[in-house]
């Protein structure tokens, strides 16, 4: 089945304790970002990747990093984690090209930071 | 960076009811899509719009790509329990530059129906 997998669904940590999101897609996918949602607010981009080794930021991209060592895998990590960013995170993944491709969406990492 | 306005931001319907929600942006989309997000799921995409002006259906889904492209609507017709969640537009630009593939969201329309 083809989808987004992100790890893991509900996460609760303490402000400074770094921490990891991984995000896999079996769709053989080059272009994938993370968002993240608020109420009243929808969904922002924080990074994306265009490939391998290519990544830049979104839209919110502050206290946040991101690496794309493999096609597959987009791992968000929050070296020193903070209240502000009590949040639910979502993967997304798309072929790259011209064509205006549908996104496919993870089902989100709930985070809050104590 | 770009901002989407949509509205209503929630709506309480009766069963059987349609209903309708629009985007409105301060800058140009090539693409506009709309998602609905069920209670702990991620978004799924409904409908997408290529063309400015095209009118595209999907069930009992209705949505249009504005003329300007700067705003997108979407009509639910005859309403079901099931329709319940969070609809969002979101506009995307064409290839090319940094914001190639990226998705500007709405703040969401929060939809119950009552039965």
């Amino acid at each position: 089945e083809a989808q987004v997998t992100q790890n893991p669904r509900y996460l609760i940590t303490v402000t400074g304790k770094k921490l990891t999101v991984t995000c896999s897609q079996n769709m053989n996918h080059e272009y994938m970002s993370w968002y993240r949602q608020d109420p009243g607010l929808g969904l922002r981009q924080i990074y994306y990747s265009m490939n391998v080794e290519v990544t830049d930021k979104g839209d919110v991209p502050e206290g946040y990093k991101v690496s794309r060592k493999e096609k597959r895998n987009f791992p968000l990590i929050l070296e020193s984690p903070s209240p502000n960013q009590t949040s639910l995170y979502f993967c997304a993944s798309r072929l790259y090209g011209d064509s205006p491709y549908e996104q496919y969406f993870g089902p989100g990492t709930r985070l809050t930071v104590t | 960076g770009q901002q989407l306005n949509q509205s209503p931001q929630s709506m309480f319907i009766q069963e059987g009811e349609d209903v309708s929600m629009n985007c409105t942006s301060s800058s140009i989309f090539n693409t506009w899509l709309w998602y609905k997000q069920d209670p702990g799921e991620g978004p799924v995409l409904l409908i997408a719009l290529y063309k400015a002006g095209e009118l595209t259906s999907n069930g009992r889904l209705t949505a249009q790509f504005g003329i300007t492209r700067k705003d997108s609507f979407l009509n639910i017709s005859a309403s079901i329990p099931s329709d319940v969640g969070i609809y969002f537009c979101a506009g995307q630009l064409g290839a090319g530059g940094t914001s190639y593939g990226k998705l500007t969201f709405g703040q969401g329309t929060i939809l119950t129906v009552h039965p």
